[in-house]
């Protein structure tokens, strides 16, 4: 069946530190993938996303490449922030679905 | 332009009674989708509805688990007999198109005492 799997939490850091937290999938079709962020208290938020082989998603610094050979889509950004504490999700919908496909979150913490 | 809004935000209920939690979707948007989320765990799809429509149900429970998106007024999720294991976050999202980009709510976390 369809799956993600994502590192698991929580992830601390301190401020300016390099982040990577990894998502795998599993996929029975041709799936988009997303990153989607959930800050205290509020919905999620679609961070960044990509929808074939080799692209890129990227947004706020952070980046993500769609890597079909090793059913990827790694999370990374460069220098880290206070401001960037909150839960990462990572997802993917098959592009004749309707449903998304989420992984159990990554809970970062920034310290300054 | 709001964002998905759902009520109540919390909600606790004793086993047995019945939950209700609402979800009104962004201006314009006509699909909605409830998932859920158990603790330690990542958000599950119940259920896909567009106005007066039920048009995916393969995620939701076969007993007690009902919804509704009427022509008029909030998508209704409803749990009847509420029992412990219901205890979890519920979110909505909404999409003006199907498939698209999903736009999530704050979710309801409903607690089952």
């Amino acid at each position: 069946g369809d799956s993600v799997t994502q590192m698991e939490g929580p992830v601390t850091l301190s401020e300016e530190a390099f982040l990577t937290i990894n998502c795998t999938y599993t996929a029975t079709g041709y799936p988009s993938l997303f990153w989607y962020v959930q800050y205290p208290g509020e919905g999620l938020q679609l961070l960044l996303k990509a929808t074939k082989a080799d692209d890129k998603g990227s947004n706020k610094g952070f980046e993500a490449t769609y890597r079909k050979e090793t059913t990827s889509f790694h999370l990374e950004k460069g220098s880290v922030q206070v401001s960037d504490s909150a839960v990462y999700f990572c997802a993917l919908r098959i592009n004749t679905g309707n449903q998304f496909y989420f992984g159990t979150g990554t809970s970062l913490t920034v310290i300054p | 332009n709001a964002g998905v809004m759902q009520n109540p935000r919390h909600l606790v209920r004793r086993r047995g009674q019945e939950a209700r939690l609402r979800c009104s979707p962004m201006k314009g948007h006509s699909h909605v989708y409830w998932y859920r989320q158990l603790p330690e765990e990542g958000l599950k799809f119940m259920v896909y509805l567009q106005k007066e429509n039920i048009i995916d149900e393969s995620g939701m429970p076969k007993e007690r688990f009902s919804a509704e998106f009427p022509k008029e007024g909030p998508s209704i999720l409803r749990i009847q007999q509420v029992v412990r294991g219901d205890s979890a976050a519920y979110f909505c999202a909404s999409s003006p198109l199907s498939p698209y980009e999903q736009y999530f709510g704050p979710g309801t976390r409903l607690t089952v005492t």
